[in-house]
């Protein structure tokens, strides 16, 4: 089946403008994350959503990263007044909840928007 | 400090080699802990879970000493499809906390 799908697969800007990031999950799953992966970095939590609301959004930033999963599904990062230090891969993933250990499964993660702030 | 901490390397080693990664993570109420493989310009994927009584798939094992908080991984007999950044994750209240990653470069 389809896996995680994420657009565009670049992306690049400059500095003071506003940029979304949309993520496809793998249909049914429940959870969606953001992570964000600097060069030569591991990735890093941004945040993530059970269903509608953000579950913790304690990795985002600062308050011009924004995102929003209106419908449970699809789910948008948004980027106010971009600054170079934003230049990252930003990477999705989406998980199924376990119910036999209540925990949230594996996660899988999308191939990543590349983002370039100019 | 990081809370999850890796040797970045790069670790290069001949074909057939075994080598092993190392990571030490900093909550010891962590629960769930986990090896990633990422290649160049790819998203990281799942290698295997790793448990306190250790495990192994195939070529590679696992280790978990939560007393001295640390992971490690094993490959036996490296191939040059090994070849890739290994990164050493801990799950913490559904979120994956990364290392930076260990990159390995398997050579003929």
């Amino acid at each position: 089946g389809a896996g995680v799908s994420q657009t565009p697969s670049n992306k690049v800007t400059e500095k003071g403008k506003y940029v979304e990031l949309r993520c496809d999950p793998i249909s049914g799953h429940t959870a969606l994350y953001w992570y964000r992966q600097s060069l030569g970095q591991g990735p890093e939590f941004l945040i993530y959503f059970q269903g509608t609301g953000a579950a913790d959004d304690s990795g985002l930033p600062n308050d011009r990263f924004f995102a929003v999963r209106p419908e449970g599904s699809v789910s948008t990062l948004k980027i106010q007044r971009t600054e170079r230090g934003d230049s990252a891969v930003y990477l999705c993933a989406s998980s199924l909840k376990d119910r036999v250990q209540n925990d949230l499964g594996e996660q899988f993660f999308g191939p990543g928007t590349r983002l370039t702030v100019l | 400090r990081k809370e999850v901490e890796q040797d970045p390397g790069p670790f290069n080693v001949p074909e057939g080699a075994t080598v092993a990664f190392n990571c030490t993570y900093s909550n010891s109420a962590s629960q769930s802990f986990f090896w990633y493989r990422q290649d160049c310009r790819k998203e990281p994927k799942l290698l295997m879970s790793v448990y306190s009584s250790g495990n192994e798939d195939g070529r590679f094992t696992a280790q978990l000493n939560r007393a001295s908080q640390y992971i490690s991984l094993l490959i036996r007999d490296s191939k040059l499809s090994d070849s890739a950044t290994y990164l050493c994750v801990v799950k913490d209240s559904g979120k994956l906390i990364f290392g930076q990653g260990t990159e390995l470069s398997v050579k003929p």
